[in-house]
């Protein structure tokens, strides 16, 4: 399974922008790259996915490198309510779904 | 809420004990994930059913052992339990449990082992 690297903790100020990157330089072709976030005391919850282009979400913007070695998490105004452990995963056919350690993030009011 | 119920919420028991988690999944979804999250190890993904076949293993110890039933809830079964299994355990349920599904997760149960 493709492996993903994420810092282990960001900082931002709440209401600006915060770009959280993912590296995943063992992507192969049918791996589409996943984010979910945990809340505090909560179980994960599902934020955006893409395979090849950028895409966005009410929640969030994906954007993709173009040879999808690495992707960045875009949070376009940063709340306290952001604050969490954001999760870069890569999802292809074999169906395990594996966990990095994530990064945590912390947002200043 | 993300549709996905799991009981009990907290469970205290002793070594070498047994004990069964149930999650029920959103209405409609067919697949089922279980996951272990402790402090040192992480979010680990242990198993996946969909509509009733063990589809993925993970890190599932032999000790554990896991199901999922015609109304498509599943259950854990933990045995022999050790001071080390003390973790959250969550369970995420997705529609078909493809590579492009969201799982959404439940609200987790907190296993205590004494």
């Amino acid at each position: 399974d493709a492996k993903t690297t994420q810092p282990n903790s960001m900082e931002s100020n709440e209401e600006e922008p915060v770009h959280l990157p993912c590296n995943h330089s063992t992507i192969s072709g049918t791996d589409y790259i996943h984010w979910y976030r945990q809340l505090p005391s909560q179980g994960p919850e599902y934020v955006i996915h893409g395979l090849t282009s950028n895409v966005n979400n009410r929640m969030a913007s994906l954007a993709i490198a173009e040879d999808r070695k690495s992707s960045t998490l875009i949070l376009h105004r940063a709340t306290l309510r952001d604050a969490a452990v954001y999760y870069c995963i890569l999802k292809a056919g074999g169906f395990k779904t594996i966990f990095g350690a994530g990064t945590r993030l912390f947002v200043k009011a | 809420d993300s549709g996905v119920t799991q009981t009990p919420k907290h469970l205290i028991t002793a070594t070498g004990q047994r004990v069964t988690l149930r999650c029920s999944p959103r209405s409609g979804d067919l697949s089922v994930y279980w996951y272990q999250q402790s402090l040192d190890q992480g979010l680990q993904f242990l198993i996946q059913y969909y509509n009733g076949e063990e589809r993925a293993k993970g890190n599932i110890l032999e000790r554990f052992s896991a199901q999922q039933f015609p109304d498509l809830h599943s259950e854990l079964n933990l045995s022999s339990l050790e001071l080390g299994d003390s973790a959250l355990y969550f369970c995420a349920s997705s529609v078909e449990g493809h590579s492009t599904d969201t799982q959404y997760f439940g609200p987790g149960t907190r296993l205590t082992v004494l």
